[in-house]
């Protein structure tokens, strides 16, 4: 089957632009968690769905960071007024269950701000 | 504050060698540890470990917990050149975010 996908796979958007990632996840999978992964360091969390309730979003690095997952599958992390520093591949991942269980990652998109 | 440490941060082996990649961590919450191999593209999961002492193996690669000196370590016998990639461990937390080492680069020369 499928994995999870993402798109755009690379954005470049000028500072002060709004930007909408896209994340398809495997199907039926109930949570879903999208990190950022800065050049040369892990992925770190920013903020996780269960169906299509946010139970935790205490990783996004500002109020111009925005997620939703309004029907349980698809989602979508929307990033308003770019800033340099937003500069990183974001990472989505799906697992199947809501406990301890094996993150399945999307390719990611590596957004560029200039 | 909750941390991952890997180590060495980068290493460079000649095919056939064996390597062992550490990884140590400061966490609440612990539920599991996941190992990770990441080829310029998404992590693709090797090992989830949550028993101390249990060896997981997978062809040349093998990983074994210890939850009570807090760390993990990942083996790679007769290292080929595609073994080379970013390799991640990460600690499930109460079964909801991952929190990520910087993770280790591994260099495989023909």
């Amino acid at each position: 089957g499928a994995g999870v996908s993402q798109s755009p796979r690379y954005k470049v958007a000028k500072r002060g632009q709004d930007v909408a990632l896209r994340c398809d996840p495997i199907s039926g999978h109930v949570s879903l968690f999208w990190y950022q992964q800065a050049l040369g360091q892990g992925p770190e969390f920013l903020t996780y769905f269960q169906n299509e309730a946010q139970l935790d979003k205490s990783g996004l690095p500002s109020d111009r960071f925005f997620a939703e997952r309004p029907e349980g599958s698809v989602s979508t992390l929307k990033i308003q007024r770019t800033q340099q520093e937003d500069s990183a591949v974001y990472l989505c991942a799906s697992s199947e269950r809501t406990v301890s269980y094996e993150q399945y990652f999307g390719p990611g998109t590596r957004l560029t701000v200039t | 504050e909750d941390k991952v440490v890997q180590s060495p941060l980068s290493l460079v082996v000649h095919e056939g060698d064996t390597v062992t990649l550490n990884c140590s961590y400061e966490v609440t919450n612990f539920r599991s540890l996941l190992w990770y191999k990441q080829e310029k593209k998404a992590p693709t999961f090797l090992f989830m470990l949550t028993s101390s002492g249990i060896e997981k193996k997978s062809g040349r690669l093998s990983s074994i917990l210890d939850k009570k000196e807090l760390f993990s370590i990942l083996n790679i016998t007769a290292t080929q050149t595609g073994d080379s990639a970013v390799y991640l461990c990460a600690v499930d937390q109460a079964g909801t975010a991952l929190i990520f080492g910087k993770g280790t680069t591994l260099s495989v020369s023909s």
